[in-house]
């Protein structure tokens, strides 16, 4: 299983950039590193996903070491809808590991 | 993206009872979906793969006489928690993914609130 490890909170200012990190030091060669975030009584919301390249999305770009031991989700200009828990997720068939992800506040 | 709708949003039901949740995906099929159990203040834990036509796959520790997974059709699982207890009281969501849009990762449900009383 690709376990994943992230900070249990963060903090960001409103239209500043956020970087959150994540290790997946146990990350499998096929296996895609996910990013999701959740709002409280939600289910998870599709962030982006990755395998080895840089990606980069409407919502947010993902940022992959090289080794792939580790990445970071770059939101480019935090909002306030941004505020949220963020998790990083290895997988690859689906059965998605979560951990506990990190929380996500942003200040006006 | 994919939809994947869940219903219901939210149950109350009396120790003893089962309760039944449907997770279904709109506009796509999908031969696998995914239950996942979150309790207060934690991380999403992963309880079963359902696989359409077959047995649902269980996570070590999930009791899978409890909670009963059936995957009918391509777009319709169930997951049915018989005689629940207090302890069962949780949010349940449901994931899929539409794999003809291979750019876009997995969709999950609004998520079941199940409070037992």
């Amino acid at each position: 299983d690709a376990k994943t490890t992230q900070p249990n909170s963060m903090e960001s200012n409103e239209e500043e950039p956020v970087h959150l990190p994540c290790n997946h030091s146990t990350i499998s060669g096929t296996d895609y590193i996910h990013w999701y975030r959740q709002l409280p009584s939600q289910g998870p919301e599709y962030v982006i996903h990755g395998l080895t390249s840089n990606v980069n999305n409407r919502m947010a770009s993902l940022a992959i070491a090289e080794d792939r031991k580790s990445s970071t989700l770059i939101l480019h200009r935090a909002t306030l809808r941004d505020a949220a828990v963020y998790y990083c997720v290895g997988g690859s068939q689906g059965n998605l590991i979560f951990g506990k992800g990190t929380k996500l506040s942003v200040k006006p | 993206g994919a939809v994947v709708s869940q219903h219901p949003s939210w149950v109350i039901c009396k120790s003893g009872t089962s309760v039944k949740i449907e997770c279904r995906s709109l506009d796509f099929q999908a031969t696998t979906m995914f239950w996942y159990r979150q309790f207060p203040k934690q991380s999403l834990m992963l309880m079963a793969t359902s696989n359409e036509g077959s047995k649902a796959t269980y996570e070590q520790g999930v009791e899978k006489d409890k909670f009963l997974i059936n995957h009918a059709s391509l777009t319709l699982s169930t997951l049915t928690v018989t005689s629940a207890h207090p302890e069962d009281s949780s949010f349940y969501i449901c994931s899929a993914r539409d794999f003809r849009d291979r750019a876009y990762g997995y969709t999950f449900g609004s998520g079941t609130r199940l409070t037992v009383v």
